[in-house]
C-alpha cells in the first residue's frame, strides 16, 4: 500500500536552482495538494489541484509552480529558488473535497 | 493572520490519565473539521473529524467536541497510550477545497 509517495526526501539547493518535487497516489483521488510546513506555523497550501489538467492557486503560491498531466501525479516546481522557500513540503491527495487528505511523508528542502 | 491557533504549543501527560488538546478558530464559515496526528519524519494522519452540524463526535479512544458559539473545539484521548506520543494539528474546511492548519501541540505520554 503505496499510497502517496513523495520524491526526493531530501535536497539542499543553492539561491537560484531550479527543481522539481514529484507526488504520485496510487488510491485514484481526484484531488491533490501541496503544502509546506515551517517551524511554529500549520501546514499552509500552495497549490491545488481537482482533477487531471487542472491546477489552482493556493494560500501562499508565490515563487511555486505545479502541474497535473496525469490524474496520480502533482508536480511542484521552483523556477528560481530563495532561502524562504527552505521548509519541509507535504503532499496530500482526496477522493472528493469532504474527505479526509491522506499526506506524503514529505521532502525536506535547503536553500543556501 | 492564522485562521485557526493551537495555542499549547506542547501538552504532557501521564499513561493512562486524559489528553485534552485545544483548538480556536476565527472563520465562521468553516463547516468541517479534522484533527490530524503527525510522527517524526512522516506525513500527518487523519485521526477524527467533526462536522458543524453536530457538537460531539466519538472513535475509540478520541473524542472530538466542539462549541460553535465559542469558535472552539477540543480533542480528548483517554487513556492516554505511549503511542499516542506526537504532533497533534487541527484543521479547518469552508467548504472551498483548502485546509486551515492551526500550528500543532506536541503531546508526550510519560510511562
Amino acid at each position: 500500500n503505496a499510497g502517496v509517495t513523495q520524491t526526493p526526501k531530501f535536497r539542499v539547493l543553492k539561491t537560484g536552482q531550479s527543481m522539481t518535487l514529484l507526488c504520485a497516489q496510487d488510491m485514484n483521488h481526484e484531488y491533490m495538494y501541496w503544502y509546506r510546513q515551517d517551524p511554529g506555523m500549520g501546514l499552509r497550501l500552495i497549490h491545488y489541484s481537482v482533477g487531471e489538467g487542472t491546477t489552482a492557486k493556493g494560500e501562499v503560491p508565490d515563487g511555486y509552480n505545479v502541474s497535473r498531466l496525469k490524474k496520480q501525479n502533482f508536480l511542484l516546481g521552483l523556477e528560481s529558488a530563495a532561502p524562504s522557500q527552505t521548509s519541509v513540503y507535504f503532499c496530500a491527495s482526496s477522493y472528493s473535497r469532504d474527505q479526509p487528505q491522506h499526506f506524503g511523508d514529505g521532502t525536506r528542502l535547503s536553500i543556501l | 493572520d492564522q485562521q485557526v491557533k493551537q495555542n499549547s504549543p506542547s501538552l504532557s501527560v501521564q499513561e493512562g490519565r486524559i489528553s485534552i488538546l485545544n483548538c480556536d478558530y476565527t472563520n465562521s464559515m468553516f463547516d468541517y473539521f479534522l484533527w490530524y496526528k503527525k510522527y517524526p519524519a512522516e506525513g500527518p494522519t487523519f485521526l477524527i473529524s467533526i462536522s458543524s452540524i453536530k457538537d460531539k463526535n466519538e472513535d475509540g479512544r478520541f473524542t472530538v467536541f466542539l462549541n460553535k458559539s465559542a469558535k472552539h473545539l477540543s480533542l480528548h484521548i483517554v487513556p492516554s497510550q505511549p503511542g499516542d506520543s506526537a504532533v497533534y494539528f487541527c484543521a479547518a474546511d469552508n467548504n472551498d477545497y483548502k485546509l486551515s492548519f492551526g500550528a500543532g501541540t506536541t503531546v508526550t505520554v510519560r510511562a
